[in-house]
């Protein structure tokens, strides 16, 4: 299946506060990326921090950590000392078809989860 | 820069007037996209291509047309545009090996609006 479910449609936090934004995937395959993205009132997609399933290391990008668990198929992002400029939608993302498949076809998306920082 | 541009980046149009929205990358990536966003659906794939002459459909193709005659260039073209077309679409390219494999970057997106 290609789903990739993000169960938090909208979440708040208080500026310099940590939140952390859950996403769960589907996948039969033990090698994989995932990936979060981040699209301000701009509408620009950028991406947010990348994740190689065959590192047991979480990704960390400044600010910005995932906590990845393989067993569970759980990709959640915590965002530390949380600034007003974090205000965003976040997509969960990870290729598809598996990289057994070639991959790298496309992104298969969560339907997002809006993040507003409150000061 | 890297980048990947798109225009025009907003676009008013009436039913069936046809239209092209082109979307160029300078990083030499074979993998190129096009995705429509809408509320609560997310990101959906219209096509893609994986080199040049050699394209194919992505989840909700309906209605669109593609084109890869260069590597750079993928535009998306709407024969006959409909009111169900409007949307927020985004262009996206990536590579497919490497350290940075799989990560596809996105164009600033185009707003269309069919009316």
């Amino acid at each position: 299946a290609q789903t990739v479910t993000q169960s938090q449609p909208e979440m708040s936090v208080q500026e310099a506060e940590t939140v952390t934004l859950s996403c769960t995937y589907d996948t039969s395959e033990s090698d994989y990326y995932l990936f979060w993205y981040k699209q301000p009132p701009s509408r620009q997609m950028i991406l947010v921090i990348r994740q190689e399933a065959y590192k047991q290391q979480n990704a960390t990008e400044n600010r910005f950590s995932v906590n990845f668990q393989k067993a569970a198929k759980s990709f959640s992002l915590k965002i530390s000392d949380s600034q007003l400029g974090d205000a965003a939608m976040y997509f969960c993302a990870r290729p598809f078809p598996p990289l057994t498949q070639g991959g790298s076809e496309k992104l298969v998306f969560g339907k997002g989860t809006k993040l507003t920082v409150n000061p | 820069e890297a980048q990947v541009t798109q225009n025009p980046r907003y676009l008013i149009t009436v039913t069936g007037k046809k239209l092209t929205v082109t979307c160029s990358q300078n990083m030499n990536h074979e993998y190129m996209s096009w995705y429509r966003q809408d509320p609560g659906l997310g990101l959906r794939q219209i096509y893609y291509s994986m080199n040049v002459e050699v394209t194919d459909k992505g989840d909700v193709p309906e209605g669109y047309k593609v084109s890869r005659k260069e590597k750079r260039n993928f535009p998306l073209i709407l024969e006959s545009p409909s009111p169900n077309q409007t949307s927020l679409y985004f262009c996206a390219s990536s590579h497919p090996s490497g350290s940075l494999a799989y990560e596809q970057y996105f164009g600033p997106g185009t707003r269309l609006t069919v009316t």
